[in-house]
């Protein structure tokens, strides 16, 4: 099946400084990627949907500004979390597209720790 | 609106007993149905979904689910349980007919299977 490589895996940083999460699907061209987060003993929560070349759709209460989505090609989108918090300490997962929801591919996660 | 209910947060089976992982919804029109699974700090993996047809679908790992239109329901069942099996699993569900909206997740259910 398809392959989606979210990286790093792990990253714990200080307060104030940010931190860029790359999503990339590795064979194949994801038109739509997905980014999630999920606090512990929850569920996904869908942060924003962004689609190649164009900007991000952000769910309601997710600050665009603090959490950077680029997604120049189509096989990579980032997400950077700009001056990061204890309270953005949370499980980062994203998720890759090739034609609909049908089809949909997902990284392995990333654990940020914000000290 | 789209909805998902995962009613119990954590379901324990002795290994070798069948299992039930249960899953109801909540769509206006025709429902896209997924079981995802995943692995402690790990992204999700797909099990199954349902798009149409036969109402019992088969998945990866020994999974099936069986779609119930009339009880809006689509629990996860395998036969025999292992250990192996136990992971959080999640329920998702997206309209057929609103586009590509993004999947709705319920909260998932903690499987745990005790030798």
């Amino acid at each position: 099946g398809a392959v989606v490589s979210q990286h790093p895996s792990w990253v714990i940083c200080k307060s104030g400084t940010s931190v860029k999460i790359e999503c990339r699907s590795l064979d194949f061209q994801a038109t739509t990627m997905f980014w999630y987060r999920q606090f512990p003993k929850q569920s996904l929560m869908l942060m924003a949907t962004s689609n190649e070349g164009s900007k991000a759709t952000y769910e309601q209460g997710v600050e665009k500004d603090k959490f950077l989505i680029n997604h120049a090609s189509l096989t990579l989108s980032t997400l950077t979390v700009t001056s990061a918090h204890p309270e953005d300490s949370s499980f980062y997962i994203c998720s890759a597209s090739n034609g609909g929801q049908e089809k949909l591919f997902f990284g392995s996660g990333t654990q940020l720790s914000v000290l | 609106a789209q909805s998902v209910a995962q009613p119990e947060d954590q379901v324990n089976v002795a290994e070798g007993n069948p299992l039930t992982v249960k899953c109801t919804y909540s769509v206006s029109g025709n429902p896209y149905l997924f079981w995802y699974v995943q692995y402690p700090n790990r992204g999700l993996q797909f099990l199954l979904k349902y798009i149409t047809g036969d109402n019992l679908v088969k998945g990866s790992y020994g999974f099936e689910a069986e779609f119930n239109k009339s009880q809006t329901s689509f629990h996860l069942k395998k036969p025999s349980a292992l250990v192996s099996d136990s992971a959080l699993y999640f329920c998702a569900v997206r309209d057929v007919n609103s586009g590509n909206t993004p999947l709705v997740f319920g909260k998932g259910t903690r499987l745990s299977v005790i030798a």
